[in-house]
């Protein structure tokens, strides 16, 4: 079992741009939780993804959104790139309700 | 609204001393608590919840609802215990979904 895997492991894009960031859960799992880790911080909760439908989010502005698949993959979309959304952005898969898997993260350089 | 405060950003013991790292929690609900541990050139993965209430690693930590704390302690350090470790709240709506708060961390460093 790979556990959770996401691509790609490095990004960098130009402020404006859009990214779209992706996550296959740990094999079993059904839920996806997305989180911005920035540099010195904790992981900051952005939104899960259950039965192919945000359940529950955190302050991030509507840029931020998402996406999960019939396979339970899912996919977070960032718009009009910040300098300030640079970041390691994580992905946790779960069951509903269990505790957090984490994959090995994307880290996003806007410049 | 849901909050987790770690205060020390490092603690730094000698093998063989005993070791707590402190947590705080704002809720007022009745959360679940959580330490999730990140080694070297790891992924962060869960270390213990405080509803199993077990020992991991020889780590343990008690939910005092009156101090709103859930401090991570073990009598004896030992050099691979050198990590990051994050407490965490999980604050959930009815039907299980989470939204998990985690503190700022606290780099435990163990000296030879």
């Amino acid at each position: 079992d790979a556990g959770v895997t996401q691509s790609p492991t490095h990004l960098i894009k130009t402020r404006g741009q859009q990214v779209t960031l992706r996550c296959s859960p740990k094999s079993g799992h059904d839920t996806v939780s997305w989180y911005q880790q920035a540099l010195g911080q904790g992981p900051q909760f952005i939104f899960q993804y259950y039965e192919e439908e945000e359940r529950q989010r955190g302050n991030f502005p509507d840029r931020f959104s998402g996406h999960q698949f019939p396979n339970y993959s899912s996919e977070l979309n960032v718009n009009a790139l910040l300098l300030g959304d640079s970041a390691l952005y994580l992905c946790a898969s779960s069951l509903l309700g269990s505790p957090l898997h984490f994959g090995n993260g994307t880290r996003l350089t806007v410049t | 609204a849901q909050r987790v405060t770690q205060p020390e950003k490092l603690l730094s013991v000698f093998k063989g001393a005993p070791v707590e790292l402190k947590c705080n929690y704002s809720y007022s609900g009745s959360p679940e608590l959580f330490w999730y541990v990140q080694y070297s050139r790891q992924r962060l993965q869960l270390l213990l919840r405080h509803i199993s209430r077990e020992s991991i690693k020889g780590f343990t930590a008690d939910l005092n609802k009156g101090e709103t704390s859930f401090h991570l302690k073990k009598p004896f350090a030992q050099e691979e215990d050198s990590a990051m470790y994050y407490c965490a709240l999980s604050a959930g709506k009815s039907g299980g979904y989470q939204k998990v708060t985690f503190g700022t961390g606290t780099k435990l460093q163990v000296i030879p």
